[in-house]
């Protein structure tokens, strides 16, 4: 069981705003930052926000994040074809002194 | 450019130890944190811990506490993590990740090194 809870999948059609929640806990999301990934069938996983809502250089802007208290999400504005992975979220949890990341949540695009 | 280069793979028995290394190129070493996350066969990511490349310092998860070291050499801008008593449940790809200095973003990725443990 992880400790960051998030929808095992998630589904949408092309154009469409998709939204993956994540849901922590006081010692992680509720005090610590979180940073999602997008990991494509067979590749390495990537950064896709830091910091709750920051994006990384090349990261398009169709991309966002957002944390309220302790949850988190993702969102996906004008999905497309090639968004269709899997997306993790993680944050530090100050009791367990390390990162903790969701179960992760396979998008479809349909 | 910035790259994490890894080990190749490697195939061991119950019990072994396995050691990954991991050559930084293309920034200043030191000034980032390394950790290391495993991903076992149709699985989701999971957190091993971290070196401080400067300090040597380290955080490891609960869970590997017992078997896992992770070291550096500065002097080759290299990462290490060892593993030791290995399992069935060990076989894994292993990645070392660069860290966005004061986050735990986790920005640059190396190609990873798959683990076989088999008897």
């Amino acid at each position: 069981q992880s400790v960051l809870t998030q929808p095992p999948s998630a589904s949408g059609t092309p154009g469409q705003r998709v939204t993956i929640s994540c849901s922590g806990g006081s010692s992680n999301i509720g005090s610590n930052t979180v940073n999602w990934y997008q990991q494509l069938p067979g590749a390495a996983p990537k950064l896709l926000i830091y910091d709750n809502n920051q994006r990384p250089s090349g990261v398009p802007a169709r991309f966002s994040g957002s944390k309220s208290g302790t949850s988190a999400s993702l969102a996906i504005s004008g999905l497309q074809s090639e968004d269709e992975a899997d997306y993790y979220c993680a944050a530090w949890d100050d009791s367990l002194n390390g990162v903790v990341f969701g179960a992760g949540t396979k998008q479809t695009v349909l | 450019q910035v790259q994490l280069v890894q080990s190749g793979a490697e195939v061991k028995k119950p019990g072994a130890s396995v050691k990954v290394s991991c050559k930084a190129t293309g920034y200043s070493f030191t000034g980032y944190y390394m950790h290391w996350v495993r991903q076992a066969p149709g699985q989701g990511l999971e957190w091993m811990g971290r070196i401080n490349p400067n300090s040597g310092d380290t955080n490891y998860a609960q869970k590997f506490q017992a078997r896992v070291t992770m070291t550096r050499d500065t002097s080759i801008t290299t990462a290490y993590m060892e593993l030791i008593r290995l399992r069935s449940d060990d076989t894994a790809v292993y990645y070392c990740v660069r860290a966005v200095p004061y986050t735990n973003g986790l920005d640059v990725w190396g190609q990873g090194t798959t683990v076989t443990v088999s008897s």
